[in-house]
C-alpha cells in the first residue's frame, strides 16, 4: 500500500510568488494535516482538515490557506511568498480528525530566494 | 502557546553507549508522542504514552510520561549507528486535533 504522498519533492521560487503543495492521504485514511519544518526545528502545525472541513489552525498569515479534495487528496498554498517561508512542508494523515497516528509524507522542500 | 523543551539539542556518541533524551513542558498534555525523522525522510511515529507515569518499552528504547504529563524521557540503551537521526517528542491536548512538537534532538552514533 502506498504512503503519503507529496508532490512537488522539491521547489524553489522567489519572494512575491504564489506556490501549491500536493498531497494524498494513505487509502482510507480521511484527515489531512499540514505542518511547516524550519531547518533545525521541529514541525509546526499548519492546518487539518477532516471530511473536507478545516478542523484546525494554526497560528500562520492569510497568505497560507489549504483544502481537502472529494477523494481526500489535499492541497496547500501559499501566496506572496516570503524567504522566511523556506521549509520542508510536510503532510500527514490520519484515519480520523481526532487523536491517533499521524503518518507523515517525505515532504515538499520549498526554497524562496 | 504550549511549548515543549527537548534536550539536548544535539548528541554525539560512541556506539554501545547508552543515552537519554527530555522532554519537557509547563502544559498538560493527553498524551505524547516520539517520533524519529531521517534526512530526506517525514517523522516515523515510535510510541505513544497516555497515562501519568507510562512506562513503554521498545526493544532498546525505554519511553516514560511524566505523572503530572508534562514531560517525557526517551532512554536509549547500547546505542547503533542506526539510531542516528532527529527524535521529536509531540503532546497533543484537548481534542487533539494538533501535535505540538519539540525542536528535535539530533543524536549521531559513531561506530
Amino acid at each position: 500500500d502506498a504512503g503519503v504522498t507529496q508532490s512537488p519533492t522539491h521547489l524553489i521560487k522567489t519572494r512575491g510568488q504564489h506556490v501549491t503543495l500536493r498531497c494524498s492521504p494513505i487509502s482510507g485514511h480521511k484527515s489531512v494535516s499540514w505542518y511547516q519544518q524550519v531547518l533545525g526545528q521541529g514541525p509546526q502545525f499548519i492546518f487539518q482538515y477532516y471530511e473536507k472541513e478545516e478542523r484546525g489552525r494554526g497560528n500562520f498569515p492569510d497568505r497560507f490557506s489549504a483544502r481537502q479534495f472529494p477523494n481526500y487528496s489535499s492541497e496547500l498554498n501559499v501566496n506572496a511568498l516570503l524567504l522566511g517561508d523556506s521549509a520542508l512542508y510536510l503532510c500527514a494523515s490520519s484515519w480520523t480528525g481526532g487523536g491517533g497516528e499521524l503518518f507523515f509524507g517525505e515532504g515538499s522542500r520549498l526554497t524562496v530566494l | 502557546t504550549q511549548l515543549l523543551e527537548q534536550s539536548p539539542q544535539f548528541l554525539s556518541i560512541q556506539e554501545g553507549e547508552n543515552l537519554t533524551v527530555y522532554c519537557n513542558s509547563s502544559s498538560v498534555f493527553s498524551s505524547l508522542q516520539w517520533y524519529r525523522q531521517e534526512p530526506g525522510e517525514g517523522p516515523v511515529l515510535l510510541v505513544t504514552v497516555v497515562t501519568g507515569g507510562e512506562v513503554k518499552k521498545l526493544k532498546r528504547l525505554t519511553f516514560r510520561f511524566g505523572d503530572a504529563r508534562k514531560d517525557s524521557s526517551l532512554h536509549i540503551t547500547a546505542a547503533q549507528p542506526g539510531d542516528t537521526g532527529l527524535y521529536l517528542c509531540a503532546g497533543a491536548s484537548g481534542s487533539a486535533r494538533q501535535l505540538t512538537f519539540g525542536s528535535g534532538t539530533q543524536l549521531t552514533v559513531l561506530p
